[in-house]
Order: structure tokens, then C-alpha cells, then sequence
């Protein structure tokens, strides 16, 4: 099975811009969640998506928002960027069924977004 | 602070010798992991506990969830250079789909 993938793998974009990155999960995973890394506040969640609906969401203002689509493809989108936001963005994607705390996480390689 | 506290926050081994590194948390946990990341990249999935005190060895690393499932200690048996890395526990709690990282420890392997 093709692990996660995660598109772009590097980003560049300037303060005020908006972005949009892409994770293609574990084919039969359902569930989505991102993650954002920086080096002062470790790994923070971001929000997680089951079936296209949003089933749980982290402390983040609303400038960072998410969808799923039918085939569990998950997007995640910032905007007005600022210069905070620069960090390694992680998704990892589960079975999910529905009901389980216990599913594991598989971790795409994340994109790398810095914001100038 | 941080829900997970994992201690400490960086080692710094000799290759061969052993290193315990421990993730605390004030609540009961459901469902604890560990991952390792090298640096940049994804995490790769090492363990998960599930069970007050219960007990994983994959090749030569060792975890374990205490009883009262508020403590996971991750032991690493004779170190060699690729076991150098982030080490981080995770966990969710039942009733939510949240997932919850420690701050992670970083390990240096001297070979």
C-alpha cells in the first residue's frame, strides 16, 4: 500500500499570501488529521476530518481551515499569512472508524512552509 | 503546559548504552504512541499501549504504560547511531478524536 503523500513537499510564500496543501491519505482511511510543527511549540493539532465532515479542530484562529473530499483527500488551507506560520505542516491519516480512540496514525512526510 | 510532558528533552549517548525516556501526563491517557522523526520528515510509527501496564519491545526498543496509564517510559537497549532521532508520545483520549504530542526528546548517538 502507498504510504501518505503530501503536496508540495517545500513552499515559499510572502506575508499576506494565502496556501493551500494537499494530503492524499492511506487508501481506505477515512479519517485526516493535520498537524502543524514548529521548533518553540513542538507539534500542535491542527484538525481532523472523517468522511468530509470536521470531527474535532485545535486552537487555531480561523485563518486555517480544512475539507475532505469522497475519496478522503484532504486539503488545508491558510490565509492571510503571516510570518508565525512558517513551520513543517504534517497529515496523518487513520482507518477512523467510527466510535475508536485507539486507530493509529500514519504520518505523510509534510510540507515545509516558509513565509517571508 | 503541555498536556504530555516527555523528559528529557535531549540525550546525548555513547553507542551501546541504554536511555529510558519518559512521557507524563496529569490525565488518564487512552491509547498511547510512540513515533520517532528524524529531522524534517514525518514520524514513523514505533508502538502503541493501550492497556494499564502494558508492555511492547520491537527489535530493541522497549515501551511500557504504567498501571494507572499516566506514564509511558520508551527504553532503547545497546544504542546505535540510527536509533538518533525526535522521539515523541502521543495520545487521544477516549470520546474525542484529538490526538495530543509531547514535546519530544531528542537523541544523539555517538558511534
Amino acid at each position: 500500500k502507498a504510504g501518505v503523500t503530501q503536496t508540495p513537499r517545500y513552499l515559499i510564500k510572502t506575508r499576506g499570501q494565502q496556501v493551500t496543501l494537499s494530503c492524499s491519505p492511506i487508501s481506505g482511511h477515512r479519517s485526516v488529521s493535520w498537524y502543524q510543527q514548529t521548533p518553540g511549540q513542538g507539534l500542535q493539532f491542527l484538525f481532523e476530518y472523517f468522511s468530509e465532515t470536521q470531527r474535532n479542530k485545535g486552537n487555531f484562529p480561523g485563518r486555517f481551515s480544512g475539507r475532505q473530499f469522497s475519496n478522503s483527500r484532504s486539503e488545508m488551507n491558510v490565509s492571510t499569512l503571516e510570518l508565525g506560520d512558517s513551520a513543517l505542516y504534517l497529515c496523518a491519516s487513520s482507518p477512523g472508524t467510527s466510535g475508536s480512540s485507539y486507530n493509529e496514525q500514519f504520518f505523510g512526510p509534510g510540507t515545509r512552509l516558509t513565509v517571508l | 503546559s503541555q498536556e504530555l510532558e516527555q523528559s528529557p528533552q535531549s540525550l546525548i549517548v555513547q553507542e551501546g548504552k541504554n536511555l529510558t525516556i519518559n512521557c507524563t501526563s496529569s490525565k488518564t491517557l487512552y491509547g498511547l504512541y510512540w513515533y520517532k522523526q528524524k529531522y524534517g520528515e514525518g514520524l514513523i510509527f514505533l508502538m502503541m499501549l493501550q492497556k494499564g501496564g502494558e508492555e511492547k519491545s520491537h527489535e530493541k526498543i522497549t515501551a511500557k504504560l504504567d498501571e494507572k496509564k499516566q506514564q509511558s517510559s520508551l527504553h532503547i537497549t545497546a544504542s546505535q547511531p540510527s536509533h538518533a532521532g525526535i522521539y515523541l508520545c502521543g495520545a487521544s483520549r477516549a470520546g474525542t478524536y484529538k490526538y495530543i504530542f509531547g514535546t519530544g526528546t531528542r537523541l544523539k548517538v555517538l558511534a
